[in-house]
């Protein structure tokens, strides 16, 4: 049984540069969640989909980012003009429809120079 | 909106300690509640939940009841090991998305 995956596990980047993070969720999900993770704080939800559709985005998610799913299989998180408070750890979870626990990633952590 | 609130950390234990971790929170309906486990370097594990009031979810020695009254759901476990040293997150999620809010999470360190 294959987990959630992410790609890359760490990034480090300078400020004002595009980063792209990927997830891979378990095969038979169609829900698929992104959050940030900051130290010291629980995840906070950027955006959810359910199958290819991006159903909601948190008020965080500025539009310097922008989150795809094109197949409704695995989804990609980008970043526009990184800036330092981007830092942060960014978790991907998936779920089946059949129920409301969340399986989550091992996350992707980015550091902005 | 919904919330919730976790006793602040970090919680230091003497190997075979009795543990308590507490959990309110505030929410419209009749959410499902959750205590997720982050191990160091690791992502976030689901460790037990419960979906209605009075319910007791439990798992790896942990236990949680769901307490509509009091809007609690404290995680307790009688005795704790030094392998579970981790931060726990309480959470709660409702609606048809079921997007969770979390908690700030509770750091446990379990000495020798």
């Amino acid at each position: 049984d294959t987990g959630v995956s992410q790609d890359p596990r760490h990034k480090i980047t300078k400020r004002g540069q595009n980063v792209t993070f990927r997830c891979d969720p378990i095969s038979e999900h169609n829900r698929l969640y992104w959050y940030r993770q900051t130290l010291g704080q629980g995840p906070e939800f950027l955006t959810y989909f359910q199958n290819e559709a991006q159903l909601e985005k948190s008020r965080l998610l500025s539009n310097r980012f922008s989150a795809e799913r094109p197949k409704g299989s695995f989804s990609t998180l980008e970043i526009q003009r990184t800036e330092q408070g981007d830092s942060a750890m960014y978790l991907c979870a998936s779920r089946p429809s059949s129920t409301d626990t969340q399986y989550f990633g091992p996350g992707t952590r980015l550091t902005v120079l | 909106g919904n919330s919730v609130t976790q006793m602040e950390g970090p919680v230091t234990l003497s190997e075979e300690a009795f543990l308590t971790i507490n959990c309110t929170y505030t929410a419209t309906g009749y959410p499902s509640l959750f205590w997720y486990v982050q191990y160091p370097g690791e992502g976030l594990q689901l460790l037990l939940k419960a979906t209605k009031a009075d319910d007791k979810g439990s798992n790896k020695g942990f236990e949680a009841t769901y307490r509509k009254e009091t809007t609690s759901f404290h995680l307790e476990k009688g005795s704790v090991q030094v392998s579970d040293s981790a931060v726990y997150f309480c959470a709660l999620a409702s609606g048809g998305s079921y997007i969770p809010t979390f908690g700030r999470g509770t750091s446990l360190i379990v000495h020798p």
